[in-house]
């Protein structure tokens, strides 16, 4: 089935640790995001790209970086990970040619201890 | 600057009863306009999408919303709920194609029985 896939769907960190969460689409979308959730303040965007070689920074990028190398790949990193980005994390696609709107994938649930 | 506000974190309907989720926006020029829902542990999907053709716009699951440009509401309801509908529903505003989706903090719906 065509979509996103996102790896891991659960880890348990802890503080300082780096780690890079995968997100991989085939729908062939030029645009791609990292959005984390958290209980009260609904979707934050950290980092998007709206194509290939390019990012851009959300709300909330510190602390995170991405790269997108190729269309289909757009992973985020935790350079030294800290208990406040105990989140949820979605990644999502969307052709912004058309109407834009996100396709997202199942979620990373990330613990820092 | 797009913002959306969702009035009511958490909104209570009986089963059968009708299904009102609030949603203003704020943007300078005529928006996309979206509806999410999120079930338990899951990511997103779309419900429904205003990208300035009817007003009226028809969603799944017997969803629709309504673009009012006076109010700059954008309002998603559904005649008579059902157990089903309890879920996590987030209304997002997009300034172009080639903007990020800005998303409310969400309004969890219950449906009692």
């Amino acid at each position: 089935i065509a979509g996103i896939t996102q790896a891991p769907t659960s880890q348990i960190l802890a503080a300082g640790r780096r780690m890079t969460l995968r997100c991989t689409q085939d729908m062939r979308h030029n645009a791609m995001y990292w959005y984390r959730q958290d209980l009260g303040l609904g979707l934050r965007l950290i980092h998007y790209s709206n194509t290939a070689g390019t990012t851009g920074k959300g709300e909330v990028p510190d602390g995170y970086s991405v790269s997108r190398a190729n269309t289909d790949d757009f992973p985020l990193t935790l350079a030294s990970a800290v208990p406040s980005q105990t989140s949820v994390y979605f990644c999502a696609s969307s052709d912004t040619r058309e109407t834009g709107e996100l396709f997202f994938g199942e979620g990373s649930r990330l613990t820092v201890l | 600057a797009q913002s959306v506000t969702q009035l009511g974190s958490h909104v209570s309907v009986s089963e059968g009863a009708l299904v009102l989720l609030r949603c203003n926006y704020s943007s300078s020029v005529p928006p996309y306009l979206f509806w999410y829902v999120q079930y338990p542990n899951q990511g997103l999907q779309l419900l429904l999408k205003y990208t300035s053709a009817a007003t009226l716009v028809k969603g799944i699951n017997g969803f629709e919303a309504e673009f009012k440009k006076s109010e700059t509401s954008f309002h998603l309801t559904k005649p008579s709920a059902h157990m089903s509908d309890a879920a996590e529903y987030f209304c997002a505003v997009r300034r172009s194609g080639n903007t990020p989706l800005v998303f409310g903090k969400g309004t969890r719906l219950s449906v009692i029985a």
